[in-house]
């Protein structure tokens, strides 16, 4: 059964520093996605893209966040300087029409 | 705006017995409705999912779910629980259309006792 995948599945890093999350989606996915789990919180809607453009963000979707496809398979997530409370589990999901599949997520962790 | 409410932080139940798991949405239309589960170290895996049409919905590993417009609910239901099942489970609602926004629920942690 074809799924997503997402790397790294752990990454530590020192507030103020650059992340990159990456998802390789299923293939001939349209929809890509990035939800993410503040531990012990709701797992939250960040970002929606589709034709090589975001569709629909969130409040926490904020300028310090941004998505890309750089080659056309992987979809990546950056976060341009950690904060201490961008730490939490972040899954990527790819789907075609109201339909989608999530990755088993990146642990990220800011310290 | 959307929300989903699962009112069961934690429930235990005995293998072999029955489940069921509770769900309340607020949505002004009717919405599209989702079960996911999640097992320790693993990712989101959808259980079923409710768009239109029969309001009983059939899910992998013998799960179904009853979407009751009256109550607002979309209850989750399994016969006979395996130890298998032990897991978090996530309601989520969306509005509908392409963009897949789903609002979840905060989650309820099914633990099965031998």
């Amino acid at each position: 059964e074809p799924e997503v995948t997402q790397t790294p599945s752990h990454q530590v890093t020192q507030m103020g520093q650059e992340v990159i999350l990456r998802c390789v989606p299923i293939s001939n996915h349209l929809y890509f996605y990035w939800y993410r789990q503040i531990l012990g919180q709701k797992v939250e809607f960040l970002v929606s893209f589709y034709n090589n453009e975001i569709s629909e963000k969130s409040e926490i979707f904020d300028d310090q966040f941004s998505v890309e496809r750089p080659d056309g398979s992987n979809f990546t997530l950056k976060i341009r300087s950690t904060k201490l409370e961008d730490s939490a589990m972040y899954f990527c999901a790819t789907g075609g029409y109201a339909e989608a599949f999530f990755g088993q997520g990146t642990r990220l962790t800011v310290v | 705006a959307q929300s989903v409410t699962q009112p069961d932080i934690h429930i235990t139940v005995s293998e072999g017995a029955s489940l069921e798991l509770r769900c309340n949405y607020s949505y002004g239309a009717t919405p599209y409705l989702f079960w996911y589960v999640q097992s320790p170290g693993q990712g989101l895996q959808l259980l079923l999912k409710y768009f239109s049409g029969d309001t009983l919905v059939q899910g992998i590993k013998g799960f179904e779910a009853e979407f009751k417009r009256s109550q607002s609910s979309f209850n989750l239901r399994k016969p006979s629980v395996h130890w298998s099942d032990a897991a978090e489970y996530f309601c989520a609602v969306d509005s509908g259309g392409s963009n897949y926004k789903l609002t979840f629920g905060k989650g309820t942690l099914l633990t099965v006792n031998p």
